[in-house]
């Protein structure tokens, strides 16, 4: 699987939108691009995954660049509840293989 | 759906005693579980592939005689920290993979918190 690098930590105002971006520069053609979620001491959460078209569900919005080197996750309206580390993690969507989870991205929404 | 039930939450143990913990998928048959440990700030690190009716895979560094894994069914696998020490304190999370549903992936238990004292 392609490796990810996320920046460390952001902030972002409650109610604004937060945007975080992911670099992916050796993805495959055949690999898709999930974002993932873990709130404190608990398991990681499903946000969205996709492949190369935008993507959008109930929770986020994930823009993918037209080179798929790289995408970002938008929670449109942070609220406190989202304060999590996000994991940009890049896979083939094949078979039983683990996710590698990187370092992610840790997200403070201030009120 | 898709929901993944791990137990205990939370536990507490006595050096040299073994532990165990469950991790059940609720509505589904998962054939392939994963079992990860978080260190305090740290991203999650795999520790095995647990395959139902065959012995499970560890990664490099992981002791399979101290972290023994139990994939019986289809639907519950179970890891034993045997002798437990204080260095094993630890977050450990499971997860079943989803692959016949690539909307998912994979989905999380919720974690058990080990403290050996």
């Amino acid at each position: 699987d392609a490796k990810t690098t996320q920046p460390t930590s952001m902030d972002c105002a409650e109610g604004r939108a937060a945007n975080l971006p992911c670099n992916h520069s050796t993805i495959s053609g055949n690999e898709y691009v999930y974002w993932y979620r873990q709130i404190h001491s608990q398991g990681p959460q499903y946000i969205i995954h996709g492949l190369k078209n935008n993507e959008t569900n109930e929770m986020a919005s994930l823009i993918i660049t037209e080179d798929r080197k790289s995408s970002t996750l938008i929670l449109p309206h942070a609220t406190l509840r989202d304060t999590a580390v996000y994991y940009c993690i890049v896979r083939v969507p094949t078979g039983a293989n683990n996710l590698f989870f990187g370092t992610g991205t840790r997200l403070t929404v201030i009120p | 759906g898709a929901v993944v039930s791990q137990h205990p939450s939370r536990v507490i143990c006595k050096s040299g005693t073994s532990v165990k913990i469950e991790c059940r998928s609720l509505d589904f048959q998962a054939t392939t579980m994963f079992w990860y440990r978080q260190f305090p700030k740290k991203s999650l690190m795999l520790m095995a592939t647990s395959n139902e009716g065959s012995k499970a895979t560890y990664e490099q560094g992981v002791e399979k005689d101290k972290f023994l894994i139990n994939h019986a069914s289809l639907t519950l696998s179970t890891l034993t920290v045997t002798s437990a020490h204080p260095e094993d304190s630890s977050f450990y999370i499971c997860s079943a993979s989803l692959y016949m549903r690539s909307d998912y992936g994979y989905t999380f238990g919720s974690g058990t918190r080990l403290t050996v004292v």
